[in-house]
């Protein structure tokens, strides 16, 4: 069964600090991962979605790098603004099963 | 406009008395997911579909049902709703495993 845990819990970093959240799991047979953010008591705001052949996707400030073998994924986040405080999620997907999400790492960007 | 639709967005009601929250879809997707998010325990997959008549348990079916008459909807049923089903619920559909997720149910069971 796959279990995704995210690192850490929670952060809180100055604003203009890059930063890096990391999340891992442990069935690597994984077609994609895909990160998301929530904003309290909101949906969820796809962010980027990282195919298993690939090593990185970005987007902007963001970028999502993928290691299949090691079951681990980090997203990295450029020059972090308050606007960026939220819940940030990622889910690797087995493609042919259920969806595991992480719990969430929630990040406090301080002005 | 691409989307997930859910209704209804919020739901006070009483333990017993059966529910159903409607999931609809206008992307021809063939998986759709149901989830509820806790406080601290995040989101659990309640149930998944993967094509029309085929649904699978996810991590927390019982006390649900869904069907997959059409590919567009996906409702989620409570025959008899508990207190322990008071939740935010959101509905998904996902293609090439990008998934999109409705805008979420809040249902109170009182």
């Amino acid at each position: 069964k796959q279990e995704v845990t995210q690192i850490p819990a929670a952060l809180s970093v100055p604003e203009g600090e890059n930063l890096v959240l990391n999340c891992s799991f442990t069935d690597s047979a994984i077609y994609n991962l895909q990160w998301f953010r929530q904003d309290p008591g909101k949906g969820l705001t796809s962010l980027l979605l990282i195919q298993s052949s690939q090593r990185e996707q970005t987007s902007g400030r963001l970028n999502a790098s993928l290691d299949k073998s090691s079951g681990r994924s980090t997203l990295y986040i450029a020059a972090s603004q308050p606007g960026d405080s939220a819940t940030y999620l990622c889910a690797p997907w087995n493609r042919d099963d259920k969806i595991i999400f992480g719990k969430g790492t929630r990040l406090h960007i301080l002005p | 406009e691409a989307q997930v639709t859910q209704n209804p967005r919020y739901l006070i009601t009483v333990t017993g008395k059966k529910l159903t929250v409607t999931c609809s879809q206008n992307m021809n997707h063939e998986y759709m997911s149901w989830y509820r998010q806790d406080p601290g325990l995040g989101l659990r997959q309640i149930y998944y579909s993967m094509n029309v008549e085929v649904t699978d348990k996810g991590d927390v079916p019982e006390g649900y049902k869904v069907s997959r008459k059409e590919k567009r909807n996906f409702p989620l049923i409570l025959e008899s709703p508990s207190p322990n089903q008071t939740s935010l619920y959101f509905c998904a559909s996902t293609y090439g495993g990008e998934q999109y997720f409705g805008p979420g149910t809040r249902l109170t069971v009182t």
